[in-house]
């Protein structure tokens, strides 16, 4: 099963407020979760990435969990700004073994985030 | 900028034509990977090349196919374009062995 799981669909949030996005997975094989942050009109911008051996991930405002025996990732985005607004996407990629280095995709949250 | 460069931008077409669009990967990146992005199935990998070999195949369609050349620049060729082909099409590449993958700004098609 090679699907990511992504929730939820659009998120509201105040300017200061922490947004969280969160992902699931099936595939055990999966070894590597990055998230992609993508304004309208662009391509998707890598955002920050981790690897199961890691439980957390920071990066400035933006943060990974990572839950390797529940098969679940999120990112939070710590004080919140306008300039954040986009849709964000989560995904995994496959294992080496099985030659598929493509990234699965989530289906994407669309954040808002007020003034 | 993610160094990964698209052409067209933009392309508007009609039924049963066929398009060929152009990816130039960063500097150094042997790896070219083609997703498709709609509005009802997000992002989906189609294609994946590495140093001009195509390594592993996604959901692509038969009237679609690809290429890497020497110079490692990919094109992707659509034909018999459908109604239902409208969608941006990103490549993104990476060095073969590392996990990130750089988008382009990608190319918007829209078959009339």
């Amino acid at each position: 099963q090679q699907q990511v799981k992504q929730s939820p669909q659009s998120l509201i949030v105040q300017k200061g407020g922490i947004s969280i996005i969160n992902c699931a997975y099936e595939n055990t094989a999966f070894d590597y979760f990055p998230w992609y942050q993508q304004f309208p009109g662009k391509g998707p911008a890598l955002l920050i990435a981790i690897r199961p051996d890691v439980s957390e991930k920071k990066e400035g405002r933006f943060t990974i969990s990572f839950n390797k025996s529940a098969k679940q990732f999120s990112l939070h985005i710590m004080d919140s700004q306008p300039g954040d607004s986009a849709t964000y996407f989560c995904a995994a990629r496959g294992s080496f073994s099985g030659s598929a280095r493509q990234l699965t995709f989530g289906s994407g949250t669309q954040l808002t985030v007020l003034p | 900028d993610s160094g990964v460069t698209q052409t067209p931008k933009h392309l508007i077409t009609a039924t049963g034509q066929r398009v060929t669009l152009r990816c130039s990967p960063r500097s150094g990146d042997l790896s070219v990977y083609w997703y498709q992005q709609s509005l009802d199935q997000g992002l989906q990998f189609l294609i994946q090349y590495y140093n001009g070999e195509e390594r592993a195949k996604g959901n692509i369609l038969e009237r679609f196919s690809a290429q890497q050349f020497p110079d490692l620049h990919s094109e992707l060729n659509l034909s018999s374009l459908e109604l239902g082909d409208s969608a941006l099409y990103f490549c993104a590449s990476s060095p073969w062995g590392v996990g990130e993958q750089y988008f382009g700004p990608g190319t918007r098609l829209t078959v009339t």
